[in-house]
């Protein structure tokens, strides 16, 4: 079945270190793909996206994610964590050329702070 | 910058009582979608619109109903409330001239007694 997977369901990292989140989907085509955050109590905010051409996308707050097709994976980066990334993270999927405009997401991944 | 409103923040409702969830989105954006969120298991469609008084059936619409009547508003409905729909619910709008990037609102947090 066609989905979004985030592996890591709670990842703890101390402030200044650096960050990756896994993301992996599993369809036929390479989807539009797509990194949001959401902070306690808040919607989703749009990090960065990736349609087509350069793998390596940046995005807000300084996070950059890269495409890899062979491994159909879109995983976030940060290099250097600060207190206020602490919150909820989603990667989603769109896919082209399709009827279904909507976004499939994965179950998220919750990052943690220490100082 | 595009900006998406829900009427409430915070609701409490009793099982039973009809209760609507509004969403308003300043971009002119063609569609529009209502997902529910809830730990562990993400986000889940409930319905969508791409046009005013079109709607389409998301992943769970059981239990809601929506109505779009103008282009910028999209209501979510829900006709009898119940303990399971307790949950965080989320408006977005989107446009195929962005690749339907979508931009959410700032959730509702609805309690059903």
């Amino acid at each position: 079945a066609q989905s979004v997977t985030q592996p890591d369901i709670h990842i703890t990292v101390s402030e200044g270190a650096s960050l990756e989140l896994r993301c992996n989907y599993s369809y036929g085509a390479t989807p539009y793909l797509f990194w949001y955050v959401q902070s306690p109590g808040q919607g989703l905010q749009l990090l960065l996206k990736y349609f087509s051409g350069d793998t390596l996308v940046q995005g807000i707050k300084g996070f950059e994610a890269e495409f890899k097709r062979s491994q159909s994976s879109f995983n976030l980066r940060k290099p250097s964590v600060h207190w206020s990334d602490a919150a909820e993270y989603f990667c989603a999927v769109r896919l082209r050329d399709t009827g279904r405009r909507a976004l499939t997401f994965g179950s998220g991944t919750r990052l943690q702070v220490q100082p | 910058d595009v900006k998406v409103t829900q009427s409430s923040r915070y609701l409490v409702k009793r099982t039973g009582e009809k209760v609507f969830l509004e969403c308003v989105q300043d971009m002119d954006h063609e569609n529009m979608f209502w997902y529910r969120q809830d730990p562990g298991l993400g986000l889940r469609l409930i319905y969508f619109s791409y046009d005013v008084k079109m709607k389409e059936k998301g992943d769970i619409p059981e239990g809601y109903s929506v109505s779009r009547e103008k282009k910028e508003r999209f209501s979510l409905i829900l006709e009898s409330a119940s303990t399971n729909q307790t949950s965080m619910y989320l408006c977005a709008s989107s446009s195929p001239i962005y690749k339907e990037t979508q931009y959410f609102g700032p959730g509702t947090r609805l309690l059903v007694l």
